[in-house]
């Protein structure tokens, strides 16, 4: 099945406390991106990949690190998170970079920090 | 840049009614635009999109939507709903070959039974 695989689904950290949240897609997909979900405001982006190596910013990119390494995986790093990176986060990929491709998103990771 | 509106927060429609979502979009040309729709506890699903051609579209489930360029807004439309229907419901704004694909803040739907 074609799909973006995200883990943890969910959680709970401390403030300071290094953590990944694991992105995958099997869709061979040169494009990825990370997204988080606040209530009022949608989805904004963090950072987007056009492919391996090619990483860049997306609008609210402070305190967070990305790397494609390999066309499938899209970690998503918070070196030292803090209480406003509370949120639910998105993986989603598709096929190339274009504003007309669909786009295909991971179930969703919830994270806390305290 | 362009930008995505939708003024409701909340609807609740009781099932079997009709539904109408908003959306209004800010952009100098014809942009790419969808509907995505996000379950409890899942990711956001594609419902349909528009590119251009009938300005009316039909997407998964039933829902349906209207490209009016005059009012710049993209309006999804359920004849009847389901209680299965009840999620949150996303716009989004495209443009070719562009990362710049920009949300809606979102339109969660309650079903009244």
């Amino acid at each position: 099945e074609a799909q973006v695989t995200q883990n943890p689904r969910y959680l709970i950290t401390v403030t300071g406390k290094k953590l990944t949240v694991t992105c995958s897609q099997n869709m061979n997909h040169e494009y990825m991106s990370w997204y988080r979900q606040d209530p009022g405001l949608g989805l904004r982006q963090i950072y987007y990949s056009m492919n391996v190596e090619v990483t860049d910013k997306g609008d609210v990119p402070e305190g967070y690190k990305v790397s494609r390494k390999e066309k499938r995986n899209f970690p998503l790093i918070l070196e030292s998170p803090s209480p406003n990176q509370t949120s639910l986060y998105f993986c989603a990929s598709s096929p190339q970079l274009s504003g007309a491709n669909v786009l295909t998103f991971g179930a969703g990771s919830r994270l806390t920090v305290l | 840049a362009q930008s995505v509106t939708q003024p409701d927060i909340h609807i609740t429609v009781s099932e079997g009614a009709s539904l109408e979502l908003r959306c209004n979009y800010s952009y100098g040309a014809t942009p790419y635009l969808f509907w995505y729709v996000q379950s409890p506890g899942q990711g956001l699903q594609l419902l349909l999109k528009y590119f251009s051609g009938d300005t009316l579209v039909q997407g998964i489930k039933g829902f349906e939507a209207e490209f009016k360029r005059s009012q710049s807004s993209f309006n999804l439309r359920k004849p009847s709903v389901h209680w299965s229907d009840a999620a949150e419901y996303f716009c989004a704004v495209g443009r070719y070959n562009n990362n710049d694909m920009r949300f809606g803040a979102g339109t969660r739907l309650t079903v009244k039974p």
